[in-house]
Formats: C-alpha cells, sequence, structure tokens
C-alpha cells in the first residue's frame, strides 16, 4: 500500500525558514516523479512543483521558485520542501503526492500525503 | 500559466441525483484533465484522469467527458458519502492549475 506521510509543519514568524518533509513507503520510491501541491485555508488548491525520479530536475511554480527548494533523498526514501523567507500568505496544508507510473512525469496526482500545516504568523 | 474556471462553486444536491461539474481551461490542454474529490478532514483523492479515465476504486457512478473545450464531471444517483469538495486540474503545461473548487452538499 502506497503511503506518503509528511511532517514539519507547525507556526513560524514571517521571514522564517522551514523544511517539510515527505517519508514515502509502499513503492519504489526511486523510480517516481514526485510534487507538492498547498491547500490555503479558503481551500484553493495550488501546485508548488516537483521532482525528477532522480532528483536531476525541478520545476517551480513561478511564484515560489525564489523562495521554495524542493529535494529528495532516494535512500531514505524522502521528498523535501525547503521554505524560506515565508509569509502569511504561505499559510496552508501542504500534502506531497505521486504520479502513477514510474519513470513519468506525472499529468495527475494519483497518490496524495495526509498533508501538514503550516501557519505564518508574528 | 492556465486559468481553471470551474462551476458551480457550489452546489447542493439530493440523494439519487445526477450532479454535474464542469471545467473550462483557458487554453487547449487535451485530455490532460484530471478530476480529485476531497472529503472534510481529508486529503484530496483521485476520480478520473487524462479527462474519462476512471481511477482504480472509484464508483462507477463517477465519470468523465469532455465537449470541445470543456470537460465535465458526472455523478450519477448521489450517494450520502459524494457529499465534499472536488476539483479539476489540469497537467498540460507547467504550472499544472487546479479549478477554483465546488464545494458538493446534500440537500
Amino acid at each position: 500500500e502506497v503511503q506518503l506521510v509528511e511532517s514539519g509543519g507547525g507556526l513560524v514568524k514571517p521571514g522564517a525558514s522551514l523544511k517539510l518533509s515527505c517519508v514515502a513507503s509502499g513503492f519504489t520510491f526511486s523510480d517516481y516523479w514526485m510534487s507538492w501541491v498547498r491547500q490555503t485555508p479558503g481551500k484553493t488548491m495550488e501546485w508548488i512543483g516537483d521532482i525528477k525520479y532522480d532528483g536531476s530536475y525541478t520545476n517551480y511554480a513561478p511564484s515560489l521558485k525564489n523562495r521554495f527548494t524542493i529535494s529528495r533523498d532516494n535512500a531514505k526514501s524522502t521528498l523535501y520542501l525547503q521554505m524560506s523567507n515565508v509569509r502569511s500568505e504561505d499559510t496552508a496544508t501542504y500534502y506531497c503526492t505521486s504520479g502513477e507510473y514510474p519513470g513519468i512525469r506525472g499529468n495527475w496526482f494519483a497518490y496524495w500525503g495526509q498533508g501538514t500545516l503550516v501557519t505564518v504568523s508574528s | 500559466d492556465i486559468q481553471m474556471t470551474q462551476s458551480p462553486a457550489s452546489l447542493s444536491a439530493s440523494l439519487e441525483e445526477i450532479v454535474t461539474i464542469t471545467c473550462q481551461p483557458s487554453q487547449d490542454i487535451g485530455n490532460y484533465l484530471s478530476w480529485y474529490q476531497q472529503k472534510p478532514g481529508k486529503s484530496p483523492q483521485l476520480l478520473i484522469h487524462s479527462a474519462t479515465s476512471l481511477a482504480d476504486g472509484v464508483p462507477s457512478r463517477f465519470s468523465g467527458s469532455r465537449s470541445g473545450t470543456q470537460y465535465s464531471l458526472k455523478i450519477n444517483r448521489l450517494q450520502v458519502e459524494d457529499t465534499g469538495i472536488y476539483y479539476c486540474l489540469q497537467g498540460y503545461s507547467a504550472p499544472w492549475t487546479f479549478g477554483g473548487g465546488t464545494k458538493l452538499e446534500l440537500k
């Protein structure tokens, strides 16, 4: 069974940095493209970016690429999202997602974690 | 970025009713359209991918279609467990973009 478990969320002050993690199990993590998606308190969904299965390529939503960095450690089956200079509008639940087929950049998100809540407030 | 206009924003329907939700992209996306259901307090779940393909384990009362440049999600014979928020997503051109969501409630 595919499982994606995010962690690292919490209350952070504006301007701070935060690193989220997503531990994967139930599939060969190193074969799959992975993405981060966030959902605001108002329920708006936003794709943050994705990373190729070998970590050699990343792509980001233009509005976020200067502050957010996606990385992965295939030996630990773990996906990361490094957030810097966070703002109040970054308050959201952050989900890691995976494609459905190995080696292919997914055009849809087959699996989702349970999410981790990040609240940015002074 | 491709904008996804989803309608209606909210919907109240009766048990066993047929429900339709639509998404209109701002440009051609081929069949790179997927639908998700999010139940209260849960993460989204894939319902439909490639505009019309039912995801594994999804009840057959859900279906996706395309008419020209408009995409639709249809729920036949609405059930209690179908309440929640529904989203469309275009996976044609990065950045992938979501519709604004449709909140579906039982009347």
